[in-house]
Parts: structure tokens; sequence; C-alpha cells
């Protein structure tokens, strides 16, 4: 049974560039959330899709945009990089209205 | 004010001993709790749920204070492989997980 996975595992752009992460849920999941993680900090909200809407948003700028496919899988897209943009992106899959988390291996974005 | 808070550490202790740390959080409409534990450039993987009243897991037991708004953490027989950092995490909807920093742990031979 394939967990959560994110592509790519890695990537450099240069500031002012966009970027577009992927994501496929575990099986049987229907809801995926993304967050970031700076370097020492823990992750970040960014927002959560169901039903392939966004379903909530943290304090991110609109710059940090997202979409979620009949498949369930997601994306996350980020415009105008800026160098403070460089962190691990996480996206985790769950079942709507279960507690639990299940976290992929994440996207390491840096910003040059 | 951060949503939850964690003492950074790190913690540096030796195989055998026992370490506990805390988590506090501000929204006292906080429902669901969790400890995660991540390892270095790893994704953050669910050790335990924290349960009102308390509960256990192997060497691991995770305790509830509502009344103070803090989670705890306790690692007994500490072991090399226990070296992490570990999250707490609280649910103030249904929607959104709200993460501390981490608290650093390493267990030394």
């Amino acid at each position: 049974d394939a967990g959560v996975t994110q592509s790519p595992t890695h990537l450099i752009k240069t500031r002012g560039q966009q970027v577009t992460l992927r994501c496929s849920p575990k099986s049987g999941h229907d809801t995926v959330s993304w967050y970031q993680q700076a370097l020492g900090q823990g992750p970040q909200f960014i927002f959560q899709y169901y039903e392939e809407e966004e379903r909530q948003r943290g304090n991110f700028p609109d710059r940090f945009s997202g979409h979620q496919f009949p498949n369930y899988s997601s994306e996350l897209n980020v415009n105008a990089l800026l160098l403070g943009d460089s962190a691990l992106y996480l996206c985790a899959s769950s079942i709507s209205g279960a507690n639990v988390l299940t976290f992929g291996a994440g996207s390491r974005l840096t910003v040059l | 004010r951060k949503e939850v808070e964690q003492d950074p550490g790190p913690f540096n202790v030796p195989e055998g001993a026992t370490v506990a740390f805390n988590c506090t959080y501000s929204n006292s409409a906080s429902q669901s709790f969790f400890w995660y534990r991540q390892d270095c450039r790893k994704e953050p993987k669910l050790l335990m749920s924290v349960y009102s009243s308390g509960n256990e897991d192997g060497r691991f037991t995770a305790q509830l204070n509502r009344a103070s708004q803090y989670i705890s953490l306790l690692i007994r027989d500490s072991k090399l492989s226990d070296s992490a950092t570990y999250l707490c995490a609280a649910r103030s909807n249904d929607y959104k997980l709200s993460f501390g920093a981490g608290t650093t742990v390493t267990v030394r031979a």
C-alpha cells in the first residue's frame, strides 16, 4: 500500500520564478493538506483541500495556490518566488474527519 | 503568540535514562493532540495521539493537562534510536493541525 508520494524531491529555483509541487495521497485518503517547514521550525499549515475545494487556509500570501484533482491528488503552486520560500514542503493526507495525518517525504525547495 | 510552543532542547541523555519534555498550546478550544517524531531531513511520523486520561505506548507516555494547556512526553529507558526531533501538534478545528518547532533529543552511548 503506497503511502503519500511527493514530487519532485529536490529542486532549485531563482527568485521570481514559479514552482509546482505534486502530491498523491495515501490510498483511501480523500483530504490533502500542505505544510511549509523552514529549517529549524515546525511545519506551518498552508491550506487543505477536500472534494477539490480549498477548505481552510493558513497565513500564507496569495502567491501560494493549490488544486486538488478528482483522483484526490494535489498540486501546490508558488509564484514570484522569494528567498524566504526556501523550505521543505510537506504534503499530508487523511480521511476527512479523521485526526491522523500521514506525511509524504517532502519536496525540498531552494530559492537562489 | 505561537499556537504551540516547545522547549527546543537539545536534551542530551545517556542510554537507559528517562527524558521528559512539555509543549504548551494557546487555543483552549484545541480538541486533539499528538506527538510526531521527525528524523533529520525526513518527514514527521506519528508517534502517538494524546488522550485526556493520558496514554502509554511501550516506553513512551503522553499526558494532557487541559487546565494548564500543556501536553508532555516521557521516554523511559532511552535508546540510541530515540534520537530525533519530537514535534507537538494540536488540532483546533476539523482541518488545521498546528505544530510546535520541535524538541531535539540526543541519546548518547
